[in-house]
């Protein structure tokens, strides 16, 4: 079955500086990668998701890029302020209607 | 619209006594998701219903766990003979289906077994 690895575990950095997360997985066969953002006692959202037909997602401040020759896939946030700190789930599957299969979580921390 | 709800939002139970949770996903949705997350850890999966399909219960930690999902809508999951190491947040999560993948995850039920 599918089995997603997430680095770094833990991430610290200083407001306006860059984040990335990066994510591999095992299926050569999943297509669906999403992205959720889990704050500080509250409940895990979808934050950006990507498909295998594309290789690279921007909304905003955050993007996402995909290998799939690699398998692997990353989170980028740009300029990143005090609200972006949180606690970051990669995750992924083959089609909607297979179980999605989390990462361990990354943890960010924006240093004002 | 309203978005998933969990009951009940705590529960405090002595160890050995069996506790229900419930799980109200987003109407319509097809699939829902039970998890359940250790202080500071990431989301153990727990069981995936999908549709009128078998549940996959592969993530299920003992037989003292099990859930169902009645009607294709309400979802319980229900643990026997609590112990002190199942005290965690358990998160439901339902999804539209029909190409719609996204999560999205009830407040959760914070469980302590004394």
């Amino acid at each position: 079955g599918e089995n997603v690895e997430q680095h770094p575990s833990t991430l610290s950095v200083q407001e306006g500086d860059s984040a990335v997360i990066k994510c591999t997985y095992s299926d050569s066969a999943s297509n669906y990668f999403p992205w959720y953002k889990q704050e500080l006692g509250k409940r895990p959202q979808l934050i950006i998701d990507i498909r295998s037909n594309v290789g690279e997602k921007k909304d905003q401040r955050i993007a996402v890029t995909l290998n799939k020759t690699a398998k692997h896939f990353s989170l980028h946030i740009t300029e990143t302020q005090p609200e972006d700190s949180a606690v970051y789930f990669c995750a992924a599957s083959e089609t909607s209607y297979d179980k999605v299969i989390f990462g361990p979580g990354t943890s960010l921390s924006v240093i004002p | 619209g309203a978005g998933v709800s969990q009951s009940p939002s705590n529960k405090v139970t002595e160890k050995g006594k069996d506790v229900e949770l419930r799980c109200d996903p987003i109407s319509g949705h097809t699939a829902l998701y039970w998890y359940r997350q250790s202080l500071g850890q990431g989301l153990e999966f727990l069981i995936y219903f999908q549709g009128n399909s078998a549940p996959d219960k592969s993530g299920l930690p003992s037989d003292r766990f099990s859930a169902e999902r009645t009607g294709g809508s309400v979802s319980t999951l229900t643990i026997q003979r609590t112990q002190q190491e199942d005290s965690a947040v358990y998160l439901c999560a339902s999804v539209a289906g029909g190409g719609q993948e996204t999560q999205y995850f009830g407040p959760g039920t914070r469980l302590l077994v004394l």
